[in-house]
């Protein structure tokens, strides 16, 4: 069974278009992670929910809009996309207050933006 | 802020021999965690180990196990009899204790020569 998963794995668009990322868990964790790795694979967090409720939210352009329907779901929303935003985004899931405190990853998705 | 480093972008082992993989963090703090990601060719991060800053114990899971020096702020990876499964980017992670960012370093692209 996939313990996060991510949808598209694959998503090539155009710049100036609006697309989402979906993420699921089923590990039953309560915070959900959106991070993003650069062409230079350097990776970084972009937002964090727990709960639903936004908790952490790094520098990021308010074109990137997470939304969290339920514990088990993170979406990435992003409008006008600019090239800069070609990237691999990885959702993560752990356990709030946990003793073992794991983030789990999910396979990533690979946008490229032209 | 806390700052991982990651100081050989590229390192290589023949196989079933052992390697070293070195990282250092940055933080103020005392409590903390720290984490060894593995990232192969298919682009999951998975984990590989990971370490609390409170024990002082070494964490060990099968062949890979670390040399966490608390004082040195040094936290690195060893890899016992190489496999070719074992080639990747290796990511160190820190997290403090009660915050749920992960901060990662640069990584370590690791090859695996038969």
């Amino acid at each position: 069974d996939t313990a996060v998963s991510q949808t598209p794995k694959y998503l090539v668009t155009q710049m100036g278009n609006d697309k989402s990322i979906k993420c699921e868990q089923n590990l039953g964790h309560d915070t959900m992670y959106w991070y993003k790795q650069d062409s230079k694979k350097f990776l970084k967090i972009m937002f964090s929910y727990n709960n639903k409720e936004l908790i952490i939210n790094e520098t990021v352009p308010n074109r990137f809009s997470p939304k969290s329907p339920d514990k088990a779901h993170l979406n990435l929303h992003i409008n006008s996309l600019e090239l800069g935003d070609s990237a691999v985004y990885f959702c993560a899931s752990s356990r709030w207050e946990s003793s073992t405190d794991t983030q789990y990853f999910g396979p990533g998705t690979r946008l490229t933006v032209l | 802020a806390q700052t991982v480093t990651q100081s050989q972008p590229e390192m290589s082992v023949q196989e079933a021999e052992t390697v070293t993989l070195s990282c250092t963090y940055d933080t103020s703090e005392s409590d903390y965690y720290l984490f060894w990601y593995k990232q192969p060719p298919s682009r999951q991060m998975i984990l590989v180990i990971r370490q609390e800053a409170y024990k002082q114990q070494n964490a060990t899971e099968n062949r890979f196990s670390v040399n966490f020096q608390k004082a040195a702020k040094s936290f690195s990876l060893k890899i016992s009899d190489s496999q070719l499964g074992d080639a990747a980017m290796y990511f160190c992670a820190y997290r403090d204790f009660g915050n749920e960012k992960l901060t990662f370093g640069t990584g370590t692209r690791l090859t695996i020569i038969p």
